[in-house]
């Protein structure tokens, strides 16, 4: 079965600042990898998602991504955050008709 | 506009109070979903539904129903609720009958039970 970790339950990031949020994925096969964020009171929001080819994937919102097969990574980057991008963010895998979501990130943007 | 609507978005009940929560899509999607999310736990899937009257267990089901009757309504049916289940609940729903798709999810049920 596929698993999904997010090592940080938490990270503050001031504004203007880069970010980066980890994600480690466990699955056998090729995977197919999402990242969505939640604002607060809100459902979740499709930033990009990694099916196949290029291994950087660009999102809404500035974001993008690398799927690092060896590593069995997908993490998410932000050149320079802004106070609008505090939220949770989470990191899915897809399988057969599955999607398991990691614990997600909360991220906080200080001024 | 394009949308999954559910309802109620706010739900306390006692154990034992059979319920259901509602979900609609408008958009025509064959795939729906169910999730629980809990404080570090993120999203866990309860019950996913590839097309009419075709559904089954995701990674959490336990305690729960579901039914597919038509293509736009996916309730969620707890028929004796308990205080673990106090959560909150997201549906979402995709374009086809594949996970590869982007989820559309809706705004959330947040149920307490006593």
């Amino acid at each position: 079965a596929q698993s999904v970790t997010q090592p940080d339950i938490h990270i503050t990031v001031s504004e203007g600042a880069s970010l980066e949020l980890r994600c480690n994925y466990s699955y056998g096969a090729t995977p197919y990898l999402f990242w969505y964020v939640q604002s607060p009171g809100q459902g979740l929001q499709l930033l990009l998602k990694y099916f196949s080819g290029d291994t950087l994937v660009q999102g809404i919102k500035g974001f993008e991504a690398e799927f690092k097969r060896s590593q069995s990574s997908f993490n998410l980057r932000k050149p320079s955050v802004h106070w609008s991008d505090a939220a949770e963010y989470f990191c899915a895998v897809a399988a057969g008709n599955k999607l398991t979501f990691g614990g997600g990130t909360r991220v906080l943007v200080k001024p | 506009e394009a949308q999954v609507t559910q309802n109620p978005r706010y739900l306390i009940t006692v154990t034992g109070k059979k319920l259901t929560v509602t979900c609609s899509q408008n958009m025509n999607h064959e795939y729906m979903s169910w999730y629980r999310q809990d404080p570090g736990l993120g999203l866990r899937q309860i019950y996913y539904s590839m097309n009419v009257e075709v559904t089954d267990k995701g990674d959490v089901p336990e305690g729960y129903k579901v039914s597919r009757k038509e293509k736009r309504n996916f309730p969620l049916i707890l028929e004796s609720p308990s205080p673990n289940q106090t959560s909150l609940y997201f549906c979402a729903s995709s374009f086809a009958s594949g996970i590869r798709y982007e989820q559309y999810f809706g705004p959330g049920t947040r149920l307490t039970v006593t």
